[in-house]
């Protein structure tokens, strides 16, 4: 199975902020991962897929990057509503697995 | 309008059985793979299974092989998941999530707690 290494689990940073989050995963799993923005009591909301196509409708200042092993996604200037857990997911190969979250607190 | 609806959640105790139900409407369900996936209180995602389109190819995560199966009835735009054998860490809600790369679509969820 794939690991996916997320770090930092929490971060806490003001508005404006630039703000990085890198997933590792344990293999290369070329371009097949996707980044997810999770608010208290709500499910999922897709930002990024395949490592750094902005999903329609999510503000500019997300972008991801990365293949191979090593991903990060940017908040390039950190707003309020930005508060939530982030996941990345990877989709190479089966069993799917996460990455362990990342709490950002503003 | 894509939604996806979660239903069936609820009370179950150590090693009883529960079936729950995602109706998908707002796009061709039988184009597409669902997935199921959870989230234990507090804990984070965890990917639980994979049905592609016309149920030819199913994934499971090791933690659930051998008690759920997932299944779907693409004359009623519905994907199910049959959970026998269910343990405390079976615990959480449920979420139906389509596509078989990173899904775009999620329902809200539907609780599931095994408890005695």
């Amino acid at each position: 199975d794939i690991q996916m290494t997320q770090s930092p689990s929490s971060l806490s940073a003001s508005v404006g902020d630039r703000v990085t989050i890198t997933c590792r995963a344990s293999q290369g799993i070329r371009n097949d991962l996707g980044w997810y923005q999770q608010k208290p009591g709500k499910a999922p909301k897709r930002l990024i897929l395949e490592a750094s196509t902005l999903q329609s409708g999510v503000p500019s200042r997300f972008s991801g990057s990365g293949s191979g092993t090593e991903f990060t996604l940017t908040i390039s200037s950190l707003q309020p509503d930005d508060s939530a857990t982030y996941y990345c997911l990877q989709h190479d190969s089966y069993p799917r697995t996460f990455g362990q979250g990342t709490k950002v607190e503003i | 309008e894509v939604q996806l609806v979660e239903s069936g959640g609820g009370l179950v105790k150590p090693g009883g059985s529960l079936r729950l139900s995602c109706a998908a409407s707002g796009f061709t369900f039988s184009d597409y793979s669902m997935n199921w996936v959870r989230q234990a209180p507090g804990k984070g995602l965890e990917w639980v299974s994979l049905i592609d389109s016309t149920s030819s190819y199913i994934y499971y995560a090791d933690s659930v092989k051998g008690r759920f199966t997932i299944s779907r009835d693409n004359a009623k735009n519905s994907v199910f998941l049959q959970m026998n054998s269910l343990r405390a860490e079976d615990t959480a809600v449920y979420y139906c999530a389509e596509g078989s790369t990173a899904p775009g679509y999620w329902g809200r969820g539907t609780l599931v707690t095994v408890s005695s």
